[in-house]
């Protein structure tokens, strides 16, 4: 099945503690992305990949990293998670061929950093 | 950038039609995306627009004028599972080939 994982899909950490969501998707898709998604800000881009080893900013990208050392994989890293990253979290791919390029997402993380 | 500007909220009744518009403002217009998202799930692809015009598809059609920075999606014959968020999001000539998105429309239909 075409799918978007990721894990896991809910977290609770404290303030400091370096944790890693990873998204793994099996569709060979070029694009990934990461958002958060806020309630009354909508989804927020934070980093996007066009392809392996080729990341960029989104556009909040401050207290995130990503990596993107395999087509399939593209992990979000908190270094020291803060209370304002408390947040639900989305991945998603989508194609370089085709007509619209949709994005496919994952089913969400919930992060609550106290 | 993109400045992407949707209605909060709206309320309709089972068996209505129901439009929703979506205004932007972008330096390079390349495509825009119409997402449905039930509450804590996450948003799946309803529709695409890159040419003016009306693209339709079931019960749901999306609307484009590239000239007014406008587009609407409309729902009919609304069923209570389209209560949702709906979410416009626009794609501009940056290069990414990722779009931005709006903060989205709450939809709450009602019997």
């Amino acid at each position: 099945e075409a799918q978007v994982t990721q894990n896991p899909r809910y977290l609770i950490t404290v303030t400091g503690k370096k944790l890693t969501v990873t998204c793994s998707q099996n569709m060979n898709h070029e694009y990934m992305s990461w958002y958060r998604q806020d309630p009354g800000l909508g989804l927020r881009q934070i980093y996007y990949s066009m392809n392996v080893e080729v990341t960029d900013k989104g556009d909040v990208p401050e207290g995130y990293k990503v990596s993107r050392k395999e087509k399939r994989n593209f992990p979000l890293i908190l270094e020291s998670p803060s209370p304002n990253q408390t947040s639900l979290y989305f991945c998603a791919s989508s194609p370089t061929g085709g007509f619209s390029y949709e994005q496919y997402f994952g089913p969400g993380t919930r992060l609550t950093v106290t | 950038g993109q400045n992407i500007d949707q209605p909060t909220e709206m309320t309709a009744t089972e068996g209505a039609i129901v439009q929703i518009n979506c205004t932007y403002q972008t330096s390079g217009f390349n495509g825009l995306f119409w997402y449905q998202q039930h509450a804590g799930e996450a948003p799946t692809f309803l529709s695409y627009n890159v040419l003016d015009g009306l693209e339709e598809k079931g019960r749901f059609s999306s609307f484009l004028s590239r000239s007014k920075g406008y587009s609407y999606l409309l729902l009919k014959e609304l069923q209570m599972k389209d209560s949702a968020s709906y979410l416009c999001a626009v794609r501009d000539t940056r290069g990414s080939y990722i779009p931005t998105f709006g903060r989205g429309t709450s939809l709450i239909v009602h019997p």
